[in-house]
């Protein structure tokens, strides 16, 4: 099955900072590239999510870059905000396949 | 607010116990899936239903069982419970099945706790 790595584990930044999150998927018939967003004690939510015929994506202050050949793909979140504290989630989907594999997290803190 | 409702929000219960979690997707999605989530952990998918038929299963003990019924609501059953169980079990519902690409919505979940 599809095997999904996701680094680094934590990230602290400071207010205004860039955050950048990188995961990697291990089969190359992964086409979808979502990213969760779960704050604590709440649901995921989907903040953004990429196919594999684009390779890059932004809205508003995050983006998402997939590199097919060397199959990694990273969140870029801007100018952070205390908000955008929470536990970031990648998953990969393959084309024939019915669920989503899910990377292992990412807390991330923004320091006021 | 996602569209996806599961009951109970909190479940606590003794080891040994069964207990059954129910999950009602949003309203036009025929596919459902579950996932366990323990404490610092990633989401672990368990299983998944597509219009009453399983479709796929991940990670999910022999102890765990699950079924969609024709309103396309699932439950999801936990038997001889064991510490370990005490998790956050999401469901998600999506419009599609495999082949095709979108958004998985969330349940709030149901925060189990094995005493």
């Amino acid at each position: 099955g599809e095997n999904v790595e996701q680094h680094p584990s934590t990230l602290s930044v400071q207010e205004g900072d860039s955050a950048v999150i990188k995961c990697t998927y291990s089969d190359s018939a992964s086409n979808y590239f979502p990213w969760y967003k779960q704050e604590l004690g709440k649901r995921p939510q989907l903040i953004i999510d990429i196919r594999s015929n684009v390779g890059e994506k932004k809205d508003q202050r995050i983006a998402v870059t997939l590199n097919k050949t060397a199959k990694h793909f990273s969140l870029h979140i801007t100018e952070t905000q205390p908000e955008d504290s929470a536990v970031y989630f990648c998953a990969a989907k393959k084309a024939d396949d019915y669920k989503l594999s899910f990377g292992a997290g990412t807390t991330v803190t923004v320091r006021a | 607010d996602s569209g996806v409702t599961q009951t109970p929000k909190h479940l606590i219960t003794a080891t040994g116990q069964r207990v059954t979690l129910r999950c009602s997707p949003r309203s036009g999605d025929l596919s459902v899936y579950w996932y366990q989530q323990s404490l610092d952990q990633g989401l672990q998918f368990l299983i998944q239903y597509y219009n009453g038929e399983e479709r796929a299963k991940g990670n999910i003990l022999e102890r765990f069982s699950a079924q969609q019924f024709p309103d396309l609501h699932s439950e999801l059953n936990l038997s001889s419970l064991e510490l370990g169980d005490s998790a956050l079990y999401f469901c998600a519902s999506s419009e599609y099945t495999s082949g095709r690409v979108g958004e998985q919505f969330f349940g709030p979940g149901t925060r189990l706790t094995v005493l």
